[in-house]
């Protein structure tokens, strides 16, 4: 199975609901990414965790929370956000993070492209 | 500054002839990575070839083909027999350690048009 699943594929959301964004992987891939993405632009990277330890936060706003439970699920919550975080947001995986070695080819997820009135 | 450009906004190619997308790199790392990835406008991300500095061949995936230039700081992602489902935004990304992690930077992308 080499495929990241991602749900919901559509979600709108008001500026003071709480929604959750889900991505699962079965290929035993250690590390997991949260991408944000807006049209014609290339993805920005958010949350790293290896290991279910989030490893880095690239200085993402608070109203993002990422959740690791277990090796297979990455959550991202979302509260209160605001219009211009309108936009696909991009699960991966891959099997290591960081170390000597270059190769790192991240499995990308289909998104789930969020809509914040 | 570790950067990626990837210098053509939007390309046409008619069905069946080979494209070259363009992409160039800037790094101070011995060890790194280059990779191509193909998006459509579904928006999955979608892996296409790998590049390792060390790697003295050009990596090859089947009609994809990466012309790896290191001198030059260029690794160009050549289409062969285009097909209209290549049509989609292709992205160019560079693998760097930052500090023990590794991070992908990447390029503002080229978008492809294949006509019939």
């Amino acid at each position: 199975d080499t495929e990241v699943t991602q749900t919901p594929k559509h979600l709108v959301m008001g500026m003071t609901n709480k929604k959750s964004l889900k991505c699962e992987q079965h290929m035993g891939h250690r590390a997991m990414y949260w991408y944000k993405q807006k049209a014609k632009k290339p993805p920005e990277l958010m949350f790293v965790y290896s290991y279910e330890k989030l490893s880095i936060n690239e200085s993402v706003p608070s109203r993002f929370s990422p959740e690791c439970p277990n090796s297979s699920l990455l959550n991202l919550h979302l509260h209160a956000l605001q219009p211009e975080d309108s936009a696909l947001y991009l699960c991966a995986s891959s099997q290591e993070w960081g170390g000597l070695v270059s190769y790192n080819e991240q499995f990308f997820g289909p998104g789930t492209r969020l809509t914040v009135l | 500054a570790q950067k990626i450009t990837q210098t053509q906004p939007g390309m046409f190619v008619q069905e069946k002839e080979a494209v070259t997308l363009d992409c160039t790199y800037d790094t101070s790392d011995q060890s790194y990575g280059l990779f191509w990835y193909k998006q459509p406008s579904s928006g999955e991300m979608i892996f296409l070839i790998y590049q390792g500095s060390y790697d003295e061949q050009n990596a090859t995936e089947g009609r994809y083909s990466l012309n790896f230039q290191k001198a030059r700081k260029s690794a160009n992602l050549v289409i062969s027999a285009s097909q209209l489902g290549d049509s989609a935004m292709y992205f160019c990304a560079m693998s760097r350690r930052a500090g023990n992690n590794r991070k992908l930077i990447w390029g503002l992308g080229t978008s492809l048009a294949v006509n019939p």
